[in-house]
């Protein structure tokens, strides 16, 4: 099993739209999430961090988390086509430097 | 802004060469860390660094060496290359506490024929 896991889409909604984002992760002693975006050619970069359970909304993004499910997501709304790109989740434990990053999941927002 | 500069974007290379990736950041960061990235298998820690001369094994560090002489500077090595090393290559770096906000440079892309 992996340690974090995520749809590989594409997931595709029109704009407009609330696209929801899905991850799972397997270490029950996680403690920090992270959403990083990915633009096709171009370098990873954090959007939303989360550490508690609930929501954590930022402008157009909301991060949730449910550590008893182990599950978390990352709620765009009103997708834009600039949302385009790959979302990849991200995990630590609170004693190590690594984040575990899941596989990303493919996001297109159709005009 | 922190910026992270990796000298390469693109590198084609031969098996069994000795390959070097090198990695600059102008923040005075403490962490560094090499990923790479491979379509379905997301990035994958390969070493990382919590100061100057100082490194740790990631979870794919087989095959790589790293180098950390300056605290700005983080080089990782092939050491020979092969063919399933073929694969984008990330550098990132980070304050110690805030671990988690990972700057990342813009990957160099390596080839290995």
């Amino acid at each position: 099993q992996k340690e974090v896991e995520q749809n590989s889409g594409p997931l595709s909604v029109p704009e407009g739209a609330i696209a929801s984002l899905n991850c799972t992760y397997s270490d029950r002693g996680s403690q920090s999430f992270f959403w990083y975006r990915q633009y096709s050619g171009k370098s990873p970069e954090l959007i939303m961090s989360i550490y508690s359970n609930g929501d954590k909304e930022d402008g157009r993004f909301t991060a949730q988390l449910n550590k008893a499910s182990q599950y978390v997501s990352l709620l765009i709304r009103d997708s834009q086509p600039s949302d385009s790109a790959t979302y990849l989740c991200a995990v630590r434990m609170d004693s190590s430097y690594k984040l575990i990053f899941g596989s990303g999941t493919r996001l297109l927002v159709r005009p | 802004d922190v910026k992270v500069t990796q000298s390469s974007r693109y590198l084609v290379k031969r098996t069994g060469e000795k390959v070097f990736l090198e990695c600059v950041q102008d923040m005075d960061h403490e962490n560094m860390f090499w990923y790479r990235q491979d379509p379905g298998l997301g990035l994958r820690l390969i070493y990382f660094s919590y100061d100057v001369k100082m490194k740790e094994k990631g979870d794919i560090p087989e095959g790589y060496s790293v180098s950390r002489e300056k605290k700005e500077r983080f080089s990782l090595i092939l050491e020979s290359a092969s063919t399933n090393q073929t694969s984008m290559y990330l550098c990132a770096s980070s304050f110690p506490a805030g671990a988690n906000v990972l700057t990342f440079g813009a990957g160099s892309r390596l080839t290995v024929l």
